[in-house]
């Protein structure tokens, strides 16, 4: 397996842009997760998904940021309008959930630079 | 919300030197992971510790898991180069599928 696969890997848009961070989680694995990592916030949980339905989008910041897993192989989050404070590295990690009090074992994607000006 | 506060946040020492980082928290958790992350990738999971006053060893790396649950350390004996990183601990509460990190120790061992 190829792993989580998340694209682009580098962007740098200007703000007001919309921004979309695309994810391919592992093959098998039923639970995606969107992570957002800063230096002064460090890893933050944006939103989670199981069987492709949105469980907790609590972490998400505002309006602007929206997620979607329109089937078990793939999901976005799209930022719009995109603004310098949404600069950060935006991390996809799936896992296979056994719907049980077990550990929750999480691959993670490379992650998605994003730079907005 | 369940935070863990982890220390200390940056650790710089010599190839060869023993160090501690903790991960502590008011909260009880059902189970608390470790991640280490180099730049450019994401976090890879070290271990898993699930019972309290579990202890894992892997290699040079000692994990334990405190007896309440709440916190958590890890142990590097004779550190190498090859250790230098990002290390996060990761703490689930309930059914165990959402994870909250704690916001890290940057360690970074010179030859």
């Amino acid at each position: 397996d190829a792993g989580v696969i998340q694209s682009p890997r580098h962007e740098v848009t200007e703000m007001g842009q919309e921004v979309t961070l695309r994810c391919k989680p592992i093959s098998g694995h039923n639970s995606l997760f969107w992570y957002r990592q800063t230096m002064m916030r460090g890893l933050e949980l944006l939103i989670y998904f199981n069987n492709n339905v949105p469980i907790d989008d609590s972490g998400m910041p505002e309006d602007r940021f929206s997620a979607k897993m329109p089937n078990a192989s793939f999901s976005t989050l799209k930022i719009q309008p995109s603004e310098p404070r949404d600069s950060a590295v935006y991390f996809c990690a799936s896992s296979l959930h056994r719907g049980d009090t077990g550990a929750n074992v999480l691959t993670f994607g490379a992650g998605s630079r994003l730079t907005v000006l | 919300t369940q935070l863990l506060e982890q220390s200390p946040q940056f650790l710089s020492i010599q190839e060869g030197e023993n160090l501690t980082v903790y991960c502590n928290s008011s909260s009880v958790f059902s189970s608390l992971q470790w991640y280490r992350q180099e730049p450019g990738e994401g976090p890879v999971l070290l271990v898993t510790v699930v019972t309290g006053g579990e202890v894992k060893k892997l290699k040079r790396l000692t994990f334990q898991f405190g007896d309440a649950r709440k916190d958590s350390s890890l142990h590097i004996t004779a550190a190498q180069p090859g250790d230098t990183g990002l290390y996060l601990c990761a703490g689930a509460g309930g059914y165990g599928n959402k994870l909250v990190f704690g916001a890290g120790t940057i360690l970074r061992v010179k030859s």
